[in-house]
């Protein structure tokens, strides 16, 4: 059971808008900034937004995060099919901790 | 070009020992904090421990506590992570990733190394 929560699994077409969610408490996401890291199959994870909603370099700027409260939201604009992955939240607990969502597998049908 | 590379997996049996070892290139090792997160076969993320850039600062998930060493060599550009008392659930590819401190994030990821525990 992860401490974090995320939907197990999300999906959409070519070009369509999708959103992952992410839901904490007050001692992690409430009180702390949270992270995303996208996982392609059979690869290591790669960060994918830091800081709630600041993209890296070379993140495409189709992808975009925020913050309210103690949730998170990844969104995707323009799906792609090389999207299809497997994406994580994670924050800082007050419990000296990081903590992960379970993952969200999205499906580009 | 920023180069994270782990090595020290393989099979073990239950209650043995193992190090891993994660050689860091292409950056200043000392300035930055370093993870260990694990990923069990088929499931989710976990973060296992973290440390600061001099060592002073170790951070660990309970499940680990007391088994499990982080340790780092900043003259070798090296982080380590010392296995005690494995069990089939420390049963998982383990990446080093560079960064973790509790406002910061892990920028950059190794390929991994699995540790299988296992009679």
């Amino acid at each position: 059971q992860s401490v974090l929560t995320q939907p197990p699994s999300a999906s959409g077409t070519p070009g369509q808008w999708v959103t992952i969610s992410c839901s904490g408490s007050s001692s992690n996401i409430g009180s702390n900034t949270v992270n995303w890291y996208q996982q392609l199959p059979g690869t290591a994870p790669k960060l994918l937004i830091h800081s709630n909603s600041q993209r890296p370099s070379g993140v495409p700027d189709r992808f975009s995060g925020s913050k309210s409260g103690t949730s998170a939201s990844l969104a995707i604009s323009g799906l792609q099919s090389e999207d299809e992955a497997d994406y994580y939240c994670a924050a800082w607990d007050d419990s000296l901790i990081w903590v992960f969502g379970g993952g969200t597998k999205l499906t580009v049908l | 070009e920023v180069q994270l590379v782990e090595s020290g997996g393989g099979l073990v049996q239950p209650g043995g020992s193992l190090r891993l070892s994660c050689a860091a290139s292409g950056f200043t090792f000392s300035s930055y904090w370093m993870t260990w997160v694990r990923q069990a076969p088929g499931k989710g993320l976990e973060w296992v421990a973290n440390i600061k850039q001099d060592g002073s600062e170790k951070y660990y998930v309970d499940s680990v506590k007391g088994r499990f060493t982080i340790s780092r060599d900043n003259a070798k550009n090296s982080l380590y992570l010392q296995m005690n008392s494995l069990r089939a659930e420390d049963t998982a590819v383990y990446y080093c990733a560079r960064g973790g401190s509790s406002s910061g994030w892990n920028s950059y990821w190794g390929q991994g190394t699995l540790v299988t525990v296992s009679s």
